[in-house]
């Protein structure tokens, strides 16, 4: 199947500043990118819609100016916490649909960050 | 709105029993439904989808939409299915943003 990278798998970091994690894939053009946000034994939690090119479609209650996301080329999404604070520690996951969608989308490994 | 439950956090059974975790939906209409399926250490991946009417590693899972449900069956649970199984739900169409149930740990004890 198609493979979809995420760097980096965990990153600790002190609080107040940014970080960024990258989702890409590997082996096909991926048109839209989905980011997750998983709390430990809780479900994902879908955070955002990346779409090459355009803007990020945010859900509901989550912070745009505090969870960056570009998608600037068909196979990398990059998403940047910004001024990090504990509360962000977490595990994001990036999933990806390619051009010729079937109804399967790909994940990455998933990336914890640690919020001292 | 979108709502997927998976009322078992957690489910255990031996080696050759039957297995079958539960998924119940909400949406008003014609959703796509998958499941998902998290080995230890490993990445989320595709397990089946309710339109392809497959049987993945012995998998099965019917859309019952007078239910609402995309219960997952196997009738011979193996050691090697012990992970975490996620129901999702698609609204279908252009739209692939998934919705997730809050998981299923299936522990298959030999």
């Amino acid at each position: 199947g198609a493979v979809v990278s995420q760097h980096p798998s965990w990153v600790i970091c002190k609080s107040g500043t940014s970080v960024k994690i990258e989702c890409r894939s590997l082996d096909f053009q991926a048109t839209t990118m989905f980011w997750y946000r998983q709390f430990p034994k809780q479900s994902l939690m879908l955070m955002a819609t990346s779409n090459e090119g355009s803007k990020a479609t945010y859900e509901q209650g989550v912070e745009k100016d505090k969870f960056l996301i570009n998608h600037a080329s068909l196979t990398l999404s990059t998403l940047t916490v910004t001024s990090a604070h504990p509360e962000d520690s977490s595990f994001y996951i990036c999933s990806a649909r390619f051009r010729g969608y079937t109804g399967e989308l790909f994940f990455g490994e998933g990336s914890r960050l640690t919020v001292l | 709105a979108q709502r997927v439950t998976q009322p078992e956090k957690l489910l255990s059974v031996f080696k050759g029993a039957p297995v079958e975790l539960k998924c119940n939906y909400s949406y008003s209409g014609s959703p796509e439904l998958f499941w998902y399926v998290q080995y230890s250490r490993q990445r989320l991946q595709l397990l089946l989808r309710h339109i392809s009417r497959e049987s993945i590693k012995g998998f099965t899972a019917d859309l019952n939409k007078g239910e609402t449900s995309f219960h997952l069956k196997k009738p011979f649970a193996q050691e090697e299915d012990s992970a975490m199984y996620y129901c999702a739900l698609s609204p279908g169409g252009s739209n692939y943003k998934l919705t997730f149930g809050k998981g299923t740990l299936l522990t298959v004890n030999p």
